[in-house]
């Protein structure tokens, strides 16, 4: 059983801050990791993608990837009350499949 | 480009009742996929599409079926609706090759009571 373990939270940083929001999974051959950002009442959305250990950086997004530790994270500087939603950690099985295995999310809140 | 798109976005049914959820993507991705999301949870797998004719089971995908004639279209058909199938479902797609890590665009949703 594939299993991808996030931090219900929730999450709470004021505005301006750095929001740290962790990933884990089970599957050690995986290869494609995503961070998807899901408002109230809205569907999921990419906002990061991540294949190679070490950082990508995007704006203010920095998704970072330990496939030793098996372990993925996601960074959001200058945290604005905009990014305040659930934050699902995504993994592709091993051996180049593109069927992936969510987590349950993190749920994020930035305060004024 | 609308990206995908799902009917209806609302629907309370009675027990017993089948309907279908409609899928559309015009993204010309080769994989479509079925979620169901309960409160507080991730998203659970249902069914998903390699491409059209070819279709296999995910990780809950009792009460479903799906048929995938096109590849725009992805339709999911819930057969004697159950309370246990109340959920929000979406229907997603990506698409796998050079320049594609199966990244997922995810439609609107369907918000689904079965009373």
């Amino acid at each position: 059983q594939k299993e991808v373990e996030q931090n219900s939270g929730p999450l709470s940083v004021p505005e301006g801050a750095i929001a740290s929001l962790n990933c884990t999974y089970s599957d050690r051959g995986s290869q494609s990791f995503f961070w998807y950002r899901q408002y109230s009442g809205k569907s999921p959305e990419l906002i990061m993608s991540i294949y190679s250990n070490g950082d990508k950086e995007d704006g203010r997004f920095t998704a970072q990837l330990n496939k030793a530790s098996q372990y993925v994270s996601l960074l959001i500087r200058d945290s604005q009350p905009s990014d305040s939603a659930t934050y699902l950690c995504a993994v592709n099985a091993a051996g180049g499949s593109y069927i992936p295995t969510f987590g349950r999310g993190t749920s994020l809140i930035v305060h004024p | 480009n609308a990206g995908v798109t799902q009917t209806p976005k609302f629907r309370i049914l009675k027990i017993g009742q089948s309907m279908t959820l409609q899928c559309t993507q015009d993204m010309n991705h080769n994989y479509m996929y079925w979620y169901r999301q309960d409160p507080g949870m991730g998203l659970k797998l249902i069914y998903y599409s390699v491409g059209a004719g070819i279709t296999d089971k995910g990780e809950v995908p009792n009460g479903y079926n799906v048929s995938r004639s096109t590849t725009e279209d992805f339709p999911l058909r819930l057969e004697l609706a159950a309370p246990s199938q109340t959920s929000v479902y979406f229907c997603a797609s990506s698409y796998s090759g050079t320049g594609g890590q199966g990244e997922q665009y995810f439609g609107p949703g369907t918000r689904l009571t079965v009373t």
